[in-house]
């Protein structure tokens, strides 16, 4: 199956700092790739969907000049923390998705759990 | 828009026991329905899915009709072991879209 990456697992930083969380497909090449926030015992919230080259698609609430994502290959994909608050504090998770003709299937990297103190 | 619901966890049941996590849909048209499985320290897992009405997905004993009449897409297995424990997400992509809506999702722990 396909395997995704994340790093780091988890970051504890302090309130104003940034921190950049990577996305690796190993062994696919994501064209799509979603990011998601996770709330403690909540669903999957999206954030961002961004394809390969382009500029990213933020959901409606979600400001894209403190959650900055790149995605400038087929197998990597970063989003950034800009001035990191307590209220960031949260699971964020990348989803790969390939174009391999099956269109509603995605993978999802096992996440990041920012604490912001 | 799209929503998914999903019955409240925490499901606890003991090892060999039926299970049963209900997931009722709002859509328009003919959405593609699934269930995600996440484990303790990983990422989701697509479990199954189903693409039309009345298709049933199955996988590692867990089955799930898709019920157009009835907007539901419920998860079953019919004898649970304690690997089975995990959190359990129903989710569903619009006939229109292509992003996953995802329902609240369903802790199941199984004791031995």
């Amino acid at each position: 199956g396909a395997v995704v990456s994340q790093h780091p697992s988890r970051v504890i930083c302090k309130s104003g700092t940034s921190v950049k969380i990577e996305c690796r497909s190993l062994d696919f090449q994501a064209t799509t790739m979603f990011w998601y926030r996770q709330f403690p015992k909540k669903s999957l919230m999206l954030m961002a969907t961004s394809n390969e080259g382009s500029k990213a698609t933020y959901e409606q609430g979600v400001e894209k000049d403190k959650f900055l994502i790149n995605h400038a290959s087929l197998t990597l994909s970063t989003l950034t923390v800009t001035s990191a608050h307590p209220e960031d504090s949260s699971f964020y998770i990348c989803s790969p998705k390939t174009s391999d003709g099956d269109s509603d299937t995605q993978y999802f990297g096992p996440g990041t759990r920012l604490t912001v103190l | 828009g799209n929503s998914v619901t999903q019955m409240e966890g925490p499901v606890t049941l003991s090892e060999e026991a039926f299970l049963t996590i209900n997931c009722t849909y709002t859509a328009t048209g003919y959405p593609s329905l699934f269930w995600y499985v996440q484990y303790p320290g990983e990422g989701l897992q697509l479990l199954l899915k189903a693409t039309k009405a009345d298709d049933k997905g199955s996988n590692k004993g867990f089955e799930a009709t898709y019920r157009k009449e009835t907007t539901s897409f419920h998860l079953e297995k019919g004898s649970v072991q304690v690997s089975d424990s995990a959190v359990y997400f129903c989710a569903l992509v619009g006939a229109a879209g292509n992003k996953l809506t995802f329902g609240g999702g369903t802790r199941v722990l199984v004791k031995p």
